[in-house]
């Protein structure tokens, strides 16, 4: 079955630390791999996606994601986190055969001063 | 440039209601998609449509049922509401032809049934 898996439901850090939050998907031949980042009470912003190309993926607001294809991960990092960065985020996978988009559950991140 | 809007922002029904949400996409955008996303849990996929036909669907009952019209802007129904049904509900846009596998979101429409 497609599925996308956020390991972590809630991860707390200190602020100007680094951060890392793992996702990991079912395997496909072709997928496309995104992050999207929800403040309360908001919709979703993309962050950052994969589409082709190197699997190094720089998005907004200083973060970056790598696409692992072996391990079949797409973990999302950030090396120095602000206070403005709490928030929920989620990772999600389109599949090449669908149109649809799979979300997974969401990690909380939550900023420590 | 217009995002993604969605109407109402709040919506209070009862059991057994119906209800209709709608949805304006991106300036340029042609094809919807709306997704459910219960408290605490991630959006689930509930259709797409694309020149005013439904072009894929998820696991979602027959209760659910949605409409696009000419101008590219959607509507979401939803029939005998459940107290189940009490969530957030957002709208997507994005471009076909283009890069189609970036959907855009809006604020969402907050339904709570009673």
């Amino acid at each position: 079955a497609q599925s996308v898996t956020q390991l972590d439901s809630q991860v707390p850090v200190f602020e100007e630390a680094p951060v890392e939050l793992r996702c990991n998907y079912s395997s496909s031949v072709s997928v496309y791999l995104f992050w999207y980042v929800q403040y309360p009470n908001q919709g979703l912003q993309l962050l950052l996606k994969y589409l082709s190309g190197s699997t190094l993926v720089k998005g907004i607001n200083g973060f970056e994601a790598e696409f692992n294809k072996s391990q079949t991960s797409f973990h999302l990092r950030k090396p120095s986190v602000h206070i403005s960065d709490t928030a929920e985020y989620f990772c999600a996978v389109r599949y090449s055969s669908a149109s649809k988009i799979i979300f997974g559950s969401g990690t909380r991140l939550s900023i420590r001063p | 440039d217009a995002g993604v809007t969605q109407s109402p922002t709040h919506l209070i029904k009862t059991r057994g209601q119906q209800v209709t949400l709608r949805c304006s996409p991106k300036s340029g955008h042609d094809t919807v998609s709306w997704y459910q996303q219960a408290l605490g849990q991630g959006p689930q996929f509930i259709f797409q449509y694309y020149e005013e036909e439904e072009r894929q669907r998820g696991n979602f009952p027959d209760r659910f049922s949605g409409h696009q019209f000419p101008n590219y802007s959607s509507e979401l129904n939803v029939n005998a509401l459940l107290l189940g049904d009490s969530a957030l509900y957002l709208c997507a846009s994005s471009l076909a032809g283009g890069d189609t596998d970036t959907q855009y979101f809006g604020p969402g429409t907050r339904l709570t049934v009673l």
